[in-house]
């Protein structure tokens, strides 16, 4: 199976400042790979995801990755923090091959706050 | 809001209640799934519905009886829960179960407490 390692449960910015959210994926196939935003009382809402393509992702809102094979890594980076990107951050990666093809595999989670 | 609503958003329950959470979808999907998300632990999938069938019940307890009536609608009926059962509770569908690549779109949750 997938596994995915968010490195970083809680991160805290200054507005205006950069983000970097940091995410390990483990997989023996290449992999598809997403980022999922939760903000207080919502459900997960899609961010970007890198399907093979483009090694360099650009989501909503600013955000972006680069899928790294080399260091198994998929980094969600923004330029500058708005204090509206609080919100619990997701890393997923998807089972590549088998009978759970396409199951999704959660990490645990980074926890942004923005300072004003 | 996202084409996935869950209804109730918020539930609080006794230990002997009976109560069902209802997700709806309107992005003509053909698989849905329940997770629950508790707090400081990952994501975990609870049950897969594949054009209304059961593809995945990832050892839940009894105590969580899912139901599928058509591919738009995904409930899942609650009895003699437990105080861990406390949780929010997520429905998501996709195009498909089994695909590559495979994106879920999520719903607001159902807040759940057990007393």
């Amino acid at each position: 199976a997938q596994s995915v390692t968010q490195l970083d449960s809680h991160v805290s910015v200054s507005e205006g400042t950069p983000v970097l959210l940091r995410c390990n994926y483990s997989s023996s196939y290449s992999p598809s790979l997403f980022w999922y935003v939760q903000h207080p009382n919502k459900g997960l809402q899609l961010l970007l995801k890198y399907t093979s393509a483009a090694t360099l992702v650009k989501g909503i809102n600013g955000f972006e990755a680069e899928f790294k094979k080399s260091e198994t890594s998929f980094h969600l980076t923004k330029p500058s923090a708005h204090m509206s990107d609080a919100a619990e951050y997701f890393c997923v990666v998807s089972e590549a091959w088998g009978s759970t093809l396409g199951r999704l595999y959660f990490g645990r989670g980074t926890q942004l706050t923005v300072w004003p | 809001e996202t084409g996935v609503t869950q209804t109730p958003r918020h539930l609080v329950m006794g230990m002997t209640n009976k109560k069902s959470l209802k997700c709806e979808q309107h992005l003509g999907h053909n698989a849905m799934y329940w997770y629950k998300q508790s707090a400081k632990k990952p994501l975990e999938l609870m049950f897969v519905y594949n054009f209304k069938e059961q593809t995945e019940n990832n050892s839940v307890p009894s105590r969580f009886s899912p139901e599928c009536p058509n591919s738009s609608h995904l409930f899942l009926h609650l009895h003699t829960l437990q105080p861990e059962d406390s949780a929010l509770y997520l429905c998501a569908s996709s195009q498909d179960e089994g695909l590559l690549r495979n994106e879920q779109f999520f719903g607001p949750g159902t807040r759940l407490t057990v007393l």
